[in-house]
């Protein structure tokens, strides 16, 4: 089984302040998405990295796929409340569709 | 249309009730799958339908039953379900099972709450 491990379990942080979320394992990944989750919904996909030093941009958010394709990290410039979340980065490439989640990231932004 | 939908929303039901969720998407998708979450952890996979046939289960319990009628139905029925089984249930499909992209689309939700 291949394991997932994001840290950390929780950030606190004030609006404005940046933030990194770090996804890793031991194993290689074909891909590795990234999910934000808020309470009492689906989580929603945010990106999908794919190729070994890949980096995505999503408005303030910095995705960055590691050369090895073993780790990820999710960076956010000047967060806002708005970020406030469960972040859950989950990794693909089994051929009969299972993903392997990591435990998440609560994200608190407050005013 | 980029949606999965689900319903309900929300159901309490008792020990004794059978009940049936539902899950809906319109994408094409060939690859569709349950997963049960509890609070502050990862979604847990209990099912997956490959080109509407049952290709996994995840050692579930036979109180639950998947169905899937076409390729953009899935439904999870439910029978003798114990108040541990309360939880966020969660649909998701994919393009295709697997792939180096495996990308999944969530539906909202059923939160199940068994008395």
């Amino acid at each position: 089984t291949q394991l997932l491990e994001q840290s950390p379990q929780f950030l606190s942080i004030q609006e404005g302040e940046n933030l990194t979320v770090y996804c890793n394992s031991s194993s290689v990944f074909s891909s590795l998405q990234w999910y934000r989750q808020e309470p009492g919904e689906g989580p929603v996909l945010l990106v999908t990295v794919v190729t070994g030093g890949e980096v995505k941009k999503l408005k303030r958010l910095t995705f960055q796929f590691g050369d090895a394709r073993k780790d990820s990290s999710l960076h956010i410039t000047a967060a806002q409340p708005g970020d406030t979340g469960l972040y859950l980065c989950a990794g693909g490439g089994d051929s009969w569709g299972k993903l392997q989640f990591g435990a998440g990231t609560q994200v608190v932004v407050t005013p | 249309d980029t949606e999965v939908t689900q319903t309900p929303k929300h159901l309490v039901m008792g020990m004794t009730n059978k009940k049936s969720l539902k899950c809906e998407q319109h994408m094409g998708h060939r690859a569709m799958y349950w997963y049960k979450q509890k609070a502050k952890k990862p979604p847990e996979l209990m099912f997956v339908y490959s080109y509407e046939k049952l290709s996994i289960n995840e050692s579930v319990p036979s109180r639950f039953s998947p169905e899937c009628p076409n390729s953009s139905l899935l439904n999870l029925h439910l029978h003798a379900l114990q108040p541990e089984d309360s939880a966020l249930y969660l649909c998701a499909s994919s393009q295709v099972p697997g792939g180096d992209y495996n990308e999944q689309f969530f539906g909202p939700g059923t939160r199940l709450t068994v008395l």
